[in-house]
């Protein structure tokens, strides 16, 4: 079974520009979640899509988006890029179902704001 | 907006059991509690999960509180590749907390 798959795997944009990064999930699992983790500091929590609704978020600014589409894969996008949003965005995909639910991360993609 | 709290560093002596806890006062019935490990800047991977009961797998062992507040993940005999953070987090939330920087010392 393949595992999780992030692209792109790097990235360097500006201040003010925006990025759209992508997670496929692992075939058959629902729930894509997305992180981000900035040097020295554990895994934030962004927000988990459902079968394409969004289920749960955390304490983001509007500024950070996502999307899933019918396949499960999902999109994040942040717009008008600030220097501190430079960091590893993580995704994880679990079968989102009630009960036993171990998250399957991907690679990341490391971005970098300049 | 976590809410397991995890000591943020712990040492272990390479051969020893490295015992690292978590609380997870919040937890409700029916969530299960999972531990991950993060090395360098991977994406983190799964170690063991558990429900009521204590677990014990090929990576390590999981040992539960009757009241299920808090855990504590085993690893029987630490290995210089054990050096990682270890995150504990539970079914129905997705956020993890700071986790424990594990150093596993010659």
């Amino acid at each position: 079974k393949a595992g999780v798959t992030q692209t792109p795997r790097y990235l360097i944009k500006t201040r003010g520009q925006q990025v759209t990064l992508s997670c496929s999930p692992i075939s058959g699992h629902r729930s894509v979640s997305w992180y981000q983790q900035t040097p020295g500091q554990g895994l934030q929590f962004l927000f988990e899509y459902f079968s394409e609704t969004q289920r749960n978020k955390g304490n983001f600014p509007g500024r950070f988006s996502g999307r899933q589409f019918s396949n499960s894969r999902s999109e994040m996008n942040v717009s008008t890029l600030e220097l501190g949003d430079s960091a590893l965005y993580l995704c994880a995909s679990s079968p989102g179902q009630p009960g036993y639910n171990e998250q399957f991360f991907g690679p990341g993609t490391r971005l970098t704001v300049l | 907006d976590a809410k397991t709290t995890q000591p943020p560093s712990m040492d272990c002596a390479e051969g020893r059991a490295a015992n690292l806890p978590c609380n997870h006062s919040t937890i409700s019935g029916n969530e299960y509690v999972y531990w991950y490990r993060q090395i360098h800047s991977q994406g983190p991977q799964y170690i063991i999960h558990g429900l009521k009961n204590n677990e014990t797998n090929e990576m390590a062992s999981l040992i539960i509180t009757e009241d299920r507040k808090s855990s504590t993940l085993i690893l029987p005999h630490a290995t210089l590749r054990d050096t990682a953070v270890y995150y504990c987090t539970y079914n129905n939330d997705m956020r993890f907390g700071a986790g424990t920087r594990l150093t596993v010392k010659p």
